[in-house]
């Protein structure tokens, strides 16, 4: 049971150009979202968050868009820069519990 | 270097024996938290700990599988009897975590199990 799900494996941008990353979920028990970037052989490292009461949250380069009637978040990269290549998750903190259920992950490469 | 630290980072096992990794978190983080990643999917939520007592596990977490957190800082995780199917990157993370509310939780390296 995939409770959180990230449709697409990868994507391919432009430098300078927007990266949307996708995300949907199934259960509404979820009371924040998460971002997280991950480069080989590390760790994945926090990136933006969302309390599921709001449906926006901006910082810097990245803002995260949430929908709760259509179980949809997004995060968006503008300006997309090389450096932004890596994988990222969506992840989900489940109210009550202190863990967090992760999608499957999308490759974003940007490239000059 | 204050960040999580985990040793090995890699491992290299054969079918039947056992391991065990070890997780340092970040200097007063009440929470530890430890993930299995396996190929093409996300991390995986195996247990966590509030100081040392064990708040929550998962049925990932077979009954070959312990973690422990003696003293409330360090934390080690035991694989008995390894598997092929355990092979995998081992996450640990840890958190400032006060009650069930969402708490950032820092991740480390990651501990590479390779069962041969």
């Amino acid at each position: 049971d995939q409770q959180v799900k990230q449709n697409s494996p990868s994507l391919s941008v432009q430098e300078g150009r927007i990266s949307i990353l996708n995300c949907d979920y199934t259960n509404s028990m979820f009371d924040y979202f998460l971002w997280y970037k991950k480069y080989p052989a590390e760790g994945p490292t926090f990136l933006i968050s969302i309390s599921s009461i709001k449906d926006k949250n901006e910082d810097g380069r990245f803002t995260v868009f949430l929908n709760k009637s259509a179980k949809h978040l997004s995060l968006h990269i503008v300006p997309s820069q090389p450096g932004d290549s890596a994988v990222y998750f969506c992840a989900a903190h489940r109210l009550n519990t202190d863990k967090l259920i992760f999608g499957t992950g999308t490759r974003l490469q940007v490239f000059p | 270097d204050t960040g999580v630290s985990q040793n090995p980072r890699h491992k290299i096992t054969k079918r039947g024996q056992n391991v065990t990794f070890r997780c340092d978190p970040i200097s007063e983080h009440n929470r530890l938290y430890w993930y299995r990643q396996t190929l093409g999917q996300g991390p995986e939520f195996l247990t966590y700990f509030q100081n040392e007592a064990q708040l929550e596990k998962s049925r990932l977490l077979s009954d070959r599988f312990s973690a422990e957190r003696p003293k409330g800082s360090f934390s080690t995780l035991e694989i008995q009897r390894t598997e092929q199917g355990d092979s995998a990157m081992y996450l640990c993370a840890s958190s400032v975590g006060q009650g069930r509310v969402y708490n950032e939780q820092f991740f480390g390296p990651g501990t590479r199990l390779t069962v041969l």
